[in-house]
């Protein structure tokens, strides 16, 4: 079956750099969720969309955007990067918009900013 | 606000004994789901069971099993005759149902806890 594909899986960017962080859900899946996860910490949401509109926002800096696009792909795009921000970055989808059922995560995207 | 606490921080036990994995959840919403999540060394989030907060059956899965308990809010995970594969960050998550609008809250995680089984 297929599931939720993140890329690229590792990148690496210097201080004050941007990235983009890519996500395709799973097929049909109407929901994205983006999380940040420190070194030894648990999963932090960041920011999720419904049908393409922005649902809920967690702990996004405001140097991070993110939006859906018409296909459900969601991009997540960092600005003026800094060292606290190397993290594994996780992409979930799930079906049902309004309620939370099994949310399934990608493999992540590991960004070291150096 | 929601609040997930795993207040064991590592676990580590010889293989085939059983070993259960704490959680306890803090929320004022009446519909609200429970998850399990295992992260093994490769890092990726594996999902093993959602449970939401009607349905209080306990659940076994081969050799895991949840024990969800309204009355002292915990939604408990035992693995039952442990194995070295086992080992890996588990982590309990809540969420809770918002319906005005569409869309979701994501999910509030626990701290994790760090199971270690010895061979």
């Amino acid at each position: 079956a297929a599931g939720v594909i993140q890329s690229p899986r590792h990148l690496i960017k210097e201080k004050r750099e941007t990235a983009t962080l890519k996500c395709y859900p799973i097929p049909r899946h109407d929901t994205v969720y983006w999380y940040q996860q420190g070194p030894g910490q648990d999963p932090q949401f960041l920011i999720s969309f419904y049908e393409k509109m922005q649902s809920d926002k967690g702990s996004i800096p405001d140097r991070f955007s993110a939006q859906q696009f018409s296909d459900y792909h969601s991009e997540l795009n960092m600005s003026s990067l800094e060292l606290g921000d190397s993290a594994l970055y996780f992409c979930a989808s799930s079906l049902e918009g309004g309620e939370v059922t099994e949310a399934f995560f990608g493999q992540g995207t590991r960004l070291t900013v150096v | 606000a929601q609040k997930v606490t795993q207040a064991q921080t590592e676990i580590s036990v010889v293989e085939k004994e059983d070993v259960t994995l704490d959680c306890v959840y803090e929320t004022r919403d009446t519909t609200y789901y429970l998850f399990w999540y295992k992260q093994p060394p490769s890092g990726e989030l594996v999902f093993l069971i959602r449970r939401n907060s009607f349905d209080e059956q306990n659940e076994i899965s081969g050799r895991y099993s949840w024990n969800f308990q309204k009355s002292t809010s915990s939604f408990n995970f035992t693995i039952t005759a442990s194995q070295v594969v086992d080992s890996a960050v588990y982590f309990c998550a809540l969420s809770v149902v918002v319906y005005s609008g569409g869309g979701a809250d994501g999910l509030t995680f626990g701290k994790g806890t760090h199971l270690i089984i010895q061979p």
